[in-house]
This record gives C-alpha cells, sequence and structure tokens, in this order.
C-alpha cells in the first residue's frame, strides 16, 4: 500500500526551539509537496521540489523556514527559531508528474505542531 | 492570483439524500481540478481528477464536472451515507500550484 509517510505525528515546542519535519514521499514519485494548513489561511503552498530540485520556495518565510531534499525518497522541512504563529499542520505531498503540470496528489497524514 | 471558492461552508442531510457540492474559480486558465475529502486529524484523499479538456469525471457514487469557461465544479455524491461525513475540498492546478478551496463540511445523519 504506496502512501507518503510524515513523522513526526505531533510535535509541542517552545519559542525559539528548531523544528524538523520528514517526509518520504512515494516511491517513483518525482515531484514532492509542502503545504500548511490553519483554519484562517486554510492551505498553502511552502515549497515544492521536483526531480528533487527545489522549484518553488516562494511561500516559505525565507528567514526561518528552509526545505530540502537531500534524497529521492527523503524531504525535510525545517523551522529555526519557532514561533508561536507556525502552530499548524503541515502535510507532504506527491505526485508522479510526468510533465510541469501537477497530476493526482497523495498527501501524508500531516505534522501537527504546537509551539507554545 | 488564483481564487477559489466553496459554497456552503457546511451542509447537513439525512442519509440517502444526494449531496451538491460547489466549487468556483476565478481564472479560468486551469490545467486541471482535483476534488479530495479529508477526515478529522487525517491528511487529504484524492476522489478526482479531471482534466481541462474534460467534462466530467465519475468513480461510484461520485460524479465531479467542469465547466472551465464559467469557472464552475459540481461534486455529486449519490445516496449519501453517514461514512461521506467529512470535509471535501477541491483544488484547481495552474501548471504546478494548486489552489484550494476552504473546504465544505458535510454530515450525513443516520
Amino acid at each position: 500500500d504506496a502512501r507518503v509517510t510524515q513523522t513526526p505525528r505531533h510535535k509541542v515546542t517552545e519559542m525559539g526551539q528548531e523544528v524538523t519535519m520528514r517526509c518520504q514521499p512515494i516511491l517513483g514519485h518525482n515531484t514532492v509537496f509542502w503545504y500548511r494548513q490553519t483554519m484562517m489561511q486554510g492551505l498553502e503552498l511552502l515549497a515544492y521540489f521536483r526531480n528533487r530540485a527545489p522549484l518553488d520556495d516562494s511561500g516559505m518565510p525565507k528567514d526561518r523556514f528552509s526545505a530540502e531534499m537531500p534524497d529521492a525518497t527523503l524531504a525535510t522541512l525545517k523551522i529555526q527559531p519557532s514561533e508561536p504563529r507556525d502552530s499548524a499542520v503541515y502535510f507532504c505531498a506527491s505526485d508522479q508528474s510526468g510533465s510541469t503540470v501537477t497530476g493526482e496528489l497523495f498527501f501524508g497524514e500531516g505534522s501537527r505542531l504546537t509551539v507554545l | 492570483k488564483q481564487e477559489v471558492t466553496q459554497i456552503p461552508a457546511a451542509l447537513s442531510v439525512p442519509e440517502g439524500e444526494n449531496l451538491v457540492l460547489n466549487c468556483s474559480f476565478t481564472d479560468s486558465a486551469i490545467y486541471n481540478l482535483q476534488w479530495f475529502r479529508q477526515d478529522p486529524g487525517k491528511g487529504l484523499t484524492s476522489l478526482l481528477l479531471i482534466q481541462s479538456s474534460q467534462r466530467e469525471q465519475t468513480s461510484g457514487r461520485l460524479n465531479a464536472s467542469l465547466d472551465k469557461s464559467s469557472g464552475r465544479s459540481t461534486l455529486y455524491i449519490a445516496a449519501s451515507q453517514p461514512g461521506d461525513s467529512a470535509t471535501y475540498l477541491c483544488a484547481v492546478s495552474d501548471d504546478y500550484k494548486l489552489s484550494f478551496g476552504a473546504g465544505t463540511t458535510v454530515t450525513v445523519r443516520a
């Protein structure tokens, strides 16, 4: 049963601490997305990778957020330092687009982050 | 900037009734439109993907239509069941970027 795997599922941390979230996309999928979901803003695109290359990270606050894909089986999203306003559910999604157009997206179960 | 609107925000129906969920978008230059389902505390599950050249897609009790020129899509769920209770989101794709609506939360009463 192919699925996108995210860790941790839940994280509670204090303001100023570093947070790292990890994602294992579905094997063979060449595109990976990071989304953030809040009640106020809904789903927001933070970053997008195709074939491990970052193509768009315009949705991320650059001073504190960073996203990387060290290999095809791992994507990471790091927040340093974290702030209470970063509290949200962070989703990773992947698809198998043959071109630049997004295909059917498969989402992970999300990482719920609470920053105190 | 693409704006996606879903009306109503919430819907409650008795079991067996057909569901009609609406999605509208402001920029008709889309590549495709997807309908997702989200259960509480879970990720999103893709239900139907409609390419811009298509008018509709069907999967079991689900049928989604797309009218690109008017910027509208409708998701029909036939003979609703309590297990259909969830939030349904539509998303439109312009190239790689998906723009999501806020969702319609559906409750099917037994």
